[in-house]
C-alpha cells in the first residue's frame, strides 16, 4: 500500500525556518517524481515545488523562490522541504504527493502537515 | 504562465442531478489536465486523468472530456458523498484551478 506521511510542521515566528520531512513507503521511491502543495486555511490548493526521481530537476513558484528548498534522499525514501525566512502568507496545509508514472496528475497524497508562521 | 480558471465557482444541486463542472487553460495544455476531489479536513483525491481517464477506484458516473483550452468533469447523476470541492491542474507548470464548490441545494 503507498503511503507518503508528512511531518515537521508546528508553530513558527515570522522569519524564521522549518524543514518539512515526507516518509514514503509502497512503492519504488526512486523511480517517482514528487510534489509538495499546499493549502492555506479555508483557500484553495496551491502548488509549491517539484523534483524529480533523481533529484537533478527542481522547479518552484513564484511565491516561494529563494526562500524555500526541495529535496530528496532516495535511499531512505524520504522528501523534503527546508522553509526559510518564512512569511504569515506562508500559513499552510502542506502535502507532499506523489507523480503519477503513467500520467501528469498526482496520484498520492499525504495527511499532510500544518504549518503556521505567527508571532 | 498557463492559468487555469475555473467555473461556476459554486455550484448548488441536489443529489440524482447532474453536475457540470469547467475548466479553462490561458493556452492549450493539450490532454495534460487532471481533476481533483477535496472533502473538508482531507487530502485531495485523484478522479480524472490526462483529461478523461478515471482514477482506481473512481466511480463511472465521473467524466472528464476535453483538450486543448476547454476541459469538463461531469457527474452524472450526484450522489451525497460527491458534495465537496473540485480542482483541475494541469502539468506545464503544475498550477491549480481555484476550484469549485459543489453544495447541496
Amino acid at each position: 500500500e503507498v503511503q507518503l506521511v508528512e511531518s515537521g510542521g508546528g508553530l513558527v515566528q515570522p522569519g524564521g525556518s522549518l524543514r518539512l520531512s515526507c516518509a514514503a513507503s509502497g512503492f519504488t521511491f526512486s523511480s517517482y517524481e514528487m510534489n509538495w502543495v499546499r493549502q492555506a486555511p479555508g483557500k484553495g490548493l496551491e502548488w509549491v515545488s517539484y523534483i524529480s526521481s533523481s533529484g537533478s530537476t527542481i522547479y518552484y513558484a513564484d511565491s516561494v523562490k529563494g526562500r524555500f528548498t526541495i529535496s530528496r534522499d532516495n535511499a531512505k525514501n524520504s522528501l523534503y522541504l527546508q522553509m526559510n525566512s518564512l512569511r504569515a502568507e506562508d500559513t499552510a496545509v502542506y502535502y507532499c504527493a506523489r507523480v503519477s508514472e503513467s500520467s501528469s496528475s498526482l496520484d498520492y497524497w499525504g495527511q499532510g502537515t500544518l504549518v503556521t508562521v505567527s508571532s | 504562465e498557463i492559468v487555469l480558471t475555473q467555473s461556476p465557482a459554486t455550484l448548488s444541486l441536489s443529489p440524482g442531478e447532474r453536475a457540470t463542472l469547467s475548466c479553462r487553460a490561458s493556452q492549450s495544455v493539450s490532454s495534460y489536465l487532471a481533476w481533483y476531489q477535496q472533502k473538508p479536513g482531507q487530502a485531495p483525491r485523484l478522479l480524472i486523468y490526462d483529461a478523461s481517464n478515471r482514477a482506481t477506484g473512481i466511480p463511472a458516473r465521473f467524466s472528464g472530456s476535453g483538450s486543448g483550452t476547454d476541459f469538463t468533469l461531469t457527474i452524472s447523476s450526484l450522489e451525497p458523498e460527491d458534495f465537496a470541492v473540485y480542482y483541475c491542474q494541469q502539468r506545464s507548470n503544475w498550477v491549480f484551478g481555484q476550484g469549485t464548490r459543489l453544495e447541496i441545494k
